[in-house]
């Protein structure tokens, strides 16, 4: 069964960094390109940033491009997101998603909230 | 970046009654080379994650039921529940695959 838990999320301060965790099982994992989607509260979906099955190439949203770094262990079968940075409208709930092929999310885990207060 | 943007916001459907979300586009997501619609529905029920139904505009996902169906191209698209069931009560986002993805506002379906 694919399952895919993520892990790091809590309350930071402004300007501070998160590294969220993404532990997938159930497939190999290098076989899929993976992305990080997060979810505001009570608002919409927003996709956040994607890596291929390699790891060799990287994509970010415009409004965390340059903060945000994705990164990937295909040994352990676990994706990463450091989050630097952060700002108040980083507070979500954050999803990893196994992309099926081209940007199409198929499994998604339980999801991470991540506030960002003082 | 290409918005999607769905309608309604809401709808209240009767049990066994057709439900019907809207997305447009703001520009075509059908890829020439291709001739694919880059565009996918995902059902959010809640307190859980997104759950892919529809991908190329109107392929069902693996074990997802045959009352889910989507349809249309370029621009507008829909996505039909044939025949409502309680357990379809959810938000359904649109996300468009063509570019850096993004996702439609959502449209929260409820039973009347």
């Amino acid at each position: 069964e694919v399952q895919l838990v993520e892990s790091g999320g809590g309350l930071v301060q402004p300007g501070g960094s998160l590294r969220l965790s993404c532990a997938a099982s159930g497939f190999t994992a290098s076989n899929y390109a993976m992305s990080w989607v997060r979810q505001a509260p009570g608002k919409g979906l927003e996709w956040v940033s994607a890596i291929s099955g390699s790891g060799s190439h990287t994509f970010y949203a415009d409004s965390v491009k340059g903060r945000f770094t994705i990164s990937r262990d295909n040994s352990k079968n676990t994706l990463y997101l450091q989050m630097n940075s952060l700002r108040a409208e980083d507070t979500a709930v954050y999803f990893c998603a196994r992309v099926k092929q081209e940007k199409i999310f198929d499994r998604w885990g339980q999801g991470t909230l991540v506030t960002v207060s003082s | 970046d290409i918005v999607m943007t769905q309608s309604p916001d809401s709808l209240a459907v009767s049990l066994g009654e057709r439900a019907t979300v809207n997305c447009k586009s703001s520009q075509s997501v059908l890829y020439s080379s291709d001739n694919k619609n880059y565009l996918a529905w995902y059902q959010q029920k809640p307190g859980q994650p997104p759950n892919l139904l529809i991908y190329w505009a109107s392929t069902r996902e693996s074990g997802v039921p045959d009352r889910f169906s989507g349809s249309g191209s370029g621009t507008d698209f829909t996505l039909t529940i044939s025949s409502l069931r309680a357990e379809d009560v959810a938000v359904y986002y649109c996300q468009q695959y063509y570019g850096s993805p993004t996702f439609g506002q959502g449209t929260k379906v409820e039973i009347k």
